[in-house]
């Protein structure tokens, strides 16, 4: 019962390095999404997909890019990596966002990134 | 917009006593609410989530809260704290009446410390 699949666990780069961030799920989730936490302030959305092909911006999506080719995978593309991009990432997934908005949101084990 | 405070960054609890960790809310309808627990170096683990129905819901591992709605709160709580516990806790909400793609908004976390 493998959930929701994130790798690298950590990852050290320099900036202007790219990079992909991979998550698999194997729930057959419609939805999936990315989020960076961050000391003090939650987790915030960077991404988000409601299906296959179907992909849109967070809360902070600036930097980063993503693709839904695929229900089971959803990576995301560091283009430029910047320091202020040093956090955790995590790979979230549910049966849908709607009309279910109760669904309850998976979560990966996380991939701790340093831009240095 | 929707918003979710938790108004302490840290708790600490002898073992064996109660404890509550607070979360308040704010959306324009009704909200689904969610409690997650991240352990160190983890992702987040769903614990509870109120619908609709009973004030009162409970979760995993003892833990319980109650959906007040004229106070917006949705506190965490446990009979009973156990050292294992300790973790960083997050309160989630989305609002029902919301668009198509809305999403969880997460508070900035509470760790809580049981002191044994």
């Amino acid at each position: 019962n493998a959930g929701v699949t994130q790798t690298p666990k950590f990852q050290v780069l320099k900036t202007g390095q790219s990079m992909t961030l991979q998550c698999a799920q194997d729930m057959n989730h419609e939805y999936m999404s990315w989020y960076r936490q961050d000391p003090g302030m939650g987790l915030r959305l960077i991404h988000y997909s409601v299906g296959a092909g179907i992909t849109d911006q967070g809360e902070v999506p600036n930097g980063y890019n993503v693709s839904r080719s695929t229900t089971e995978d959803f990576p995301l593309r560091l283009l430029s990596a910047a320091p202020s991009q040093t956090s955790v990432y995590f790979c979230a997934s549910s049966y849908s966002v709607t009309p279910g908005g109760g669904n309850t949101i998976y979560f990966g084990e996380g991939s701790w990134l340093t831009v240095v | 917009a929707q918003s979710v405070a938790q108004p302490e960054d840290q708790v600490n609890v002898a073992e064996g006593n109660p404890l509550t960790v607070k979360c308040t809310y704010s959306v324009s309808g009704n909200p689904y609410l969610f409690w997650y627990v991240q352990y160190p170096n983890r992702g987040l683990q769903f614990l509870l989530k109120y619908i609709t129905g009973d004030n009162l819901v409970k979760g995993s591992y003892g833990f319980e809260a109650e959906f007040n709605k004229s106070q917006t709160s949705f506190h965490l709580k446990k009979p009973s704290a156990l050292v294992s516990d300790s973790a960083l806790y997050f309160c989630a909400v989305r609002d029902r009446s919301s668009g198509s793609a809305r999403q969880l908004t997460f508070g900035s976390g509470t760790q809580l410390t049981v002191l044994p």
